[in-house]
């Protein structure tokens, strides 16, 4: 069984840029998560998706970030325009459904460094 | 406040000998309880969780952790510890407020000296 992709796994671009995160989740899984690590501190969420529709977005700064997972399988996170604080790595997830009690399986990352 | 704590940034153990990370949680109500492992590079793997029952849960790798509800504590264990165990240990729970998605501590960061 495949994992969760992601891509690209490092990115480097200058304040004020945009740049834009892809994740393909594990077949047949109907929940995805983005989160986001900063170095030292634990993973945070950003988002969660119920198939196409948005979960939870509370914790997204809207301003600068958005997300969209269009039919329900694959995922972008884009950011625009980067802050130096936007440095970290963004994690995305997948589970089979929804609930606390489903495995969340991670993919491996996308480093960004915002200079 | 909520809040999930791991009070150990870095440990450091030798090749062979036992482990233990602590995680202690602050909520009303038991939480669902994660123990998930990252290493260099690599997404996070789930060692092992706890929902209900038996507080002892064994999981992959050799890990075992305790549940203490009087303590408020989810501690993550190894007997022997091997170098390749070497990696960051994160302690998460869910389920609170009907939510999905999971929450971490910190983090430890283990180092295994042969």
């Amino acid at each position: 069984e495949a994992g969760v992709a992601q891509s690209p796994r490092y990115k480097i671009i200058e304040k004020r840029q945009s740049v834009a995160f892809w994740c393909n989740p594990i077949s047949g899984h109907a929940t995805l998560y983005w989160y986001q690590q900063i170095l030292g501190q634990g993973p945070k969420l950003l988002i969660q998706f119920q198939n196409n529709g948005v979960v939870d977005d509370s914790q997204l700064p809207k301003d600068r970030f958005s997300a969209e997972r269009l039919k329900g399988v694959d995922s972008t996170l884009k950011i625009q325009p980067a802050k130096l604080e936007d440095s970290a790595v963004y994690l995305c997830a997948s589970s089979l459904v929804a609930g606390p009690s489903y495995e969340q399986y991670f993919g491996p990352g996308t480093r960004l460094t915002v200079t | 406040a909520q809040s999930v704590t791991q009070p150990d940034i870095h440990i450091t153990v030798s090749e062979g000998a036992s482990l233990e990370l602590r995680c202690n949680y602050s909520y009303g109500a038991t939480p669902y309880l994660f123990w998930y492992v990252q290493s260099p590079g690599q997404g996070l793997q789930l060692l092992l969780k706890y929902f209900s029952g038996d507080t002892l849960v064994q999981g992959i790798k050799g890990f075992e952790a305790e549940f203490k509800r009087s303590q408020s504590s989810f501690n993550l264990r190894k007997p022997s510890v091997h170098w390749s165990d070497a990696a960051e240990y994160f302690c998460a729970v869910g389920g609170l407020a009907g939510a999905n998605n999971l929450f971490f501590g910190t983090g430890t960061r283990l180092t295994v000296i042969p």
